[in-house]
């Protein structure tokens, strides 16, 4: 089955400063990655994802990147605000199409962002 | 957009009764519902697979009579926690996805259960 493994497990920045979360996967038929924010006692709340038919994707302050060959994808915040801090989950699903997929998820990141 | 209610939200039960929880699709057909439990500082990890009309899928170590899940309609969900204990207390969460909506995935509001 799918792997994902997710870096780092904490990240702390200083409001304004970039964010980058990391994560891998180990299945190459994966081809959806959605990433999701999620705040104590929350349901996930999806904030971005990207397709395997795409390389990079942008929303604003938050962009994702996805190397299919080295099978990793990245999530960056750029100017970071206090309101960014939560726990980051990546995902990996082979549900592009077809019949729906279990998401398989990252072990997630605290990002705390310091006024 | 697509919206999949979950009920209780809290729930607290003494150990050795059961709890239901239920999802909800409530503006699209979830064929398909997934299951997970998420422990304090961790992951969510998936426990089973609930498609309408057949027998749930589970994953591995999940035990398939303690965690009991019916999916009678293609919007209706449900997971019963049987004979549980206070080592089953978690934060138990539903995902289904809308096809309407290309690759996404809705989840319910989680249901923090605490057994005593």
């Amino acid at each position: 089955g799918e792997n994902v493994e997710q870096h780092p497990s904490t990240l702390s920045v200083q409001e304004g400063d970039s964010a980058v979360i990391k994560c891998t996967y180990s299945d190459s038929a994966s081809n959806y990655f959605p990433w999701y924010k999620q705040e104590l006692g929350k349901r996930p709340q999806l904030i971005i994802d990207i397709r395997s038919n795409v390389g990079e994707k942008k929303d604003q302050r938050i962009a994702v990147t996805l190397n299919k060959t080295a099978k990793h994808f990245s999530l960056h915040i750029t100017e970071t605000q206090p309101e960014d801090s939560a726990v980051y989950f990546c995902a990996a699903s082979e549900g592009f199409s077809g019949s729906a997929r279990q998401l398989t998820f990252g072990s997630g990141t605290q990002l705390t962002v310091l006024p | 957009g697509a919206v999949v209610s979950q009920h209780p939200s809290r729930v607290i039960c003494k150990s050795g009764t059961s709890v239901k929880i239920e999802c909800r699709s409530l503006d699209f057909q979830a064929t398909t519902m997934f299951w997970y439990r998420q422990f304090p500082k961790q992951s969510l990890m998936l426990m089973a697979t609930s498609n309408e009309g057949s027998k749930a899928t589970y994953e591995q170590g999940v035990e398939k009579d303690k965690f009991l899940i019916n999916h009678a309609s293609l919007t209706l969900s449900t997971l019963t926690v049987t004979s549980a204990h206070p080592e089953d207390s978690s934060f138990y969460i539903c995902s289904a996805r809308d096809r309407r909506g290309a690759n996404g995935y809705t989840f319910g509001s989680g249901t923090r259960l605490t057994v005593v």
